[in-house]
């Protein structure tokens, strides 16, 4: 089944402990982002990468780090986690940046950072 | 640069009544794509719908479709015979070629028994 596999679907922390959701997708799409989600604010993307080796930053990156060593993989890290950092955060593929297909998102993580 | 709107937050019908969420958007683009995504209480995000700007016909999928309107910036969504497994947030979305997808803040969708 082509998907985007998202971990872990919650997660609680504490301010200051690095952190890293891991998303796979199994379609060879060459283009992955992270979104967060927070009320009243719809998707905002935190970073994309178009290829391997080629990441680049999205509307709001601070605070996050990514990294794309294989084409199927596409972590997100949190350094030093903060509490505005509380979020709901999904992973996305697609062939391309601008796909007339949309995007095929993972399931998404709900973050707690007290 | 590109925006999308949607105007109302929260809507509640009855079931298997007919139902229109708007979204209108911005750009100087004449070719792009726009899309209506479902978020159910599972999180999971679904592509309900999608429309081309050069093709003319409205969208149909099942009991969604839309009206696309070119010239008035508009892409509203329709639900006929709603039920209650409509109900979610639905999030209006845009891109072009090259460029990043953009969500609108999304519209709560209630469907009441």
């Amino acid at each position: 089944e082509a998907q985007v596999t998202q971990n872990p679907r919650y997660l609680i922390t504490v301010t200051g402990k690095k952190l890293t959701v891991t998303c796979s997708q199994n379609m060879n799409h060459e283009y992955m982002s992270w979104y967060r989600q927070d009320p009243g604010l719809g998707l905002r993307q935190i970073y994309y990468s178009m290829n391997v080796e080629v990441t680049d930053k999205g509307d709001v990156p601070e605070g996050y780090k990514v990294s794309r060593k294989e084409k199927r993989n596409f972590p997100l890290i949190l350094e030093s986690p903060s509490p505005n950092q509380t979020s709901l955060y999904f992973c996305a593929s697609s062939t391309h940046r601008g796909s007339n297909y949309g995007y095929t998102f993972g399931s998404g993580t709900r973050l707690t950072v007290v | 640069a590109q925006t999308v709107t949607q105007s109302q937050p929260e809507m509640s019908v009855q079931e298997a009544e007919t139902v229109t969420l708007s979204c209108t958007y911005d750009t100087s683009e004449s070719n792009y794509y726009l899309f209506w995504y479902k978020q159910p209480p599972s999180r999971q995000m679904i592509l309900v719908i999608r429309q081309e700007a050069y093709k003319q016909q409205n969208a149909t999928e099942n009991r969604f479709s839309v009206n696309f309107q070119k010239a008035a910036k508009s892409f509203s969504l329709k639900i006929s015979d709603s039920q209650l497994g409509d109900t979610a947030m639905y999030f209006c979305a845009f891109t072009k070629r090259d460029d990043k997808i953009i969500f609108g803040k999304g519209t709560r969708l209630h469907i009441l028994p």
